[in-house]
């Protein structure tokens, strides 16, 4: 079945420094989901990646997906305690069911 | 305000005995999902549903059941066969058709097997 691994499990960064997580697949994915966990809560839906090589923009969030839709990255620029939480990958496959990634922790120290 | 409502939010059972979480919504969507999650684990679909009267097991589906009797509800069991129910639950809930795909979640219940 399709797998969808993140990297790495845990980060923990300083108030201003850059954040990246990188998402992989075990088959060419029809779309990409990402999801934001804060602690003791529920996941929260950020953006869909749908096209090849398609990068898009959030504030300080970028996301990108692969040119083989295999892969994708979520990099957040000059992190704030504000972006503390589960960053998650959803690779999207049929129309109803998702795959998630583990998720990665993020931490920021203020 | 539209959303989903999980309740309760924490819930505690003695071992072997079955229990019940709910799962509503006024999203009318057609789509709805029971996830687990562990400690630094991700979610694991549990079940989903479609459409009314129809479901279909996911990747851990063994130790539960479910129901879609109406639409706004998809209440997921917790048997005395799921060897490890201590966790956290999640339901969701998507639009059958459109481009974006986004899952709603609901707040979650937190069941603890003593």
């Amino acid at each position: 079945g399709q797998q969808v691994m993140q990297i790495p499990q845990y980060q923990h960064v300083q108030e201003g420094e850059d954040f990246t997580t990188y998402c992989n697949s075990s088959t060419t994915l029809s779309n990409i989901q990402w999801y934001k966990q804060r602690p003791g809560g529920h996941p929260v839906f950020l953006i869909q990646l749908v096209k090849s090589g398609e990068v898009k923009k959030q504030k300080r969030l970028t996301f990108q997906f692969g040119e083989a839709k295999k892969n994708s990255s979520l990099h957040i620029t000059a992190t704030q305690t504000t972006d503390v939480g589960t960053y998650f990958c959803v690779g999207g496959g049929s129309n109803y069911k998702l795959t998630f990634g583990k998720g990665t922790l993020l931490t920021v120290n203020p | 305000d539209g959303g989903i409502t999980q309740s309760p939010k924490y819930l505690f059972r003695k071992e072997g005995q079955n229990v019940t979480l709910s799962c509503e919504q006024n999203l009318n969507h057609d789509a709805m999902y029971w996830y687990r999650q562990d400690p630094g684990q991700g979610l694991r679909l549990i079940y989903y549903s479609q459409i009314v009267n129809d479901f279909q097991k996911g990747d851990i589906a063994e130790g539960y059941s479910v129901s879609r009797e109406k639409k706004e509800s998809f209440p997921l069991t917790v048997t005395s066969a799921q060897k490890n129910p201590t966790a956290f639950y999640l339901c969701a809930s998507k639009r059958d058709m459109g481009v974006v795909n986004e899952q709603f979640f609901g707040p979650g219940t937190r069941l603890t097997v003593l």
